[in-house]
């Protein structure tokens, strides 16, 4: 099946750095979103990306919808300690298809 | 606005006993997901209902059922009750058309611990 791997796995950074987390895909999709989890909470949706080439910002959130719709990136700039928790990057063939979830990188921010 | 509502938000079962879980989604969705998230884990999807018909099918096991109800409402039932069911349980919604904001959106959870 498909499989998405993301990365890295964690990152321990200072407040104030800008964060890079990516996913790749061994095969396409045409739409990548973006979720932070919170522990015991649900995933929240960050962004959507629904064409390839597409560069998208939300606040201090930028993501990538990679040209071979294989893969994407999500930066952070200016990281807060909010910004603590399980990012997830998501891949969805078609629209109301099931979401292929990368493994997550945890964030941790060091005030 | 108004989101994507499950409940209990916890449930404490034992070995071999049944548990059922509601899902309420945004209204106007179209489509709901199911999905399992074990410790330390992405989600995995269980199954899907578009339109009160069932969808997709995921890793769901057999002593597992779920159905769509005229409200749009949904209900995950789980029989025979294992130790390894115990997992956070999401639910989502999403506008297939996206018509009235796609936003493939998840609720809050069930945590479900089988003892």
């Amino acid at each position: 099946g498909q499989q998405l791997n993301q990365s890295p796995q964690s990152m321990f950074i200072q407040e104030g750095e800008d964060v890079s987390m990516n996913c790749t895909s061994s095969s396409i999709f045409n739409t990548w979103l973006w979720y932070k989890q919170d522990p015991g909470e649900g995933p929240v949706l960050l962004i959507a990306l629904y064409k390839a080439g597409e560069l998208t910002s939300n606040g201090r959130l930028t993501a990538q919808f990679g040209i071979t719709r294989k893969d994407s990136f999500l930066n952070i700039s200016a990281s807060i300690p909010s910004d603590v928790g399980i990012y997830f990057c998501a891949g969805q063939l078609l629209a109301g298809n099931m979401l292929t979830f990368g493994g997550g990188t945890r964030l941790m921010v060091k005030p | 606005a108004a989101g994507v509502i499950q409940s209990p938000r916890h449930l404490i079962k034992e070995k071999r006993e049944t548990a059922t879980l509601k899902c309420y989604p945004i209204p106007r969705h179209d489509t709901v997901y199911w999905y399992q998230q074990g410790p330390g884990q992405d989600p995995q999807f269980l199954i899907s209902f578009y339109e009160k018909m069932q969808s997709d099918k995921g890793s769901i096991p057999d002593r597992f059922s779920a159905q769509q109800f005229s409200d749009y409402h949904s209900e995950l039932n789980m029989s025979s009750l294992e130790l390894g069911d115990s997992a956070l349980y999401f639910c989502a919604s999403s506008d297939r058309d996206r018509i009235f904001n796609y936003g493939y959106t998840f609720g809050s959870g069930t945590r479900l611990t089988v003892v």
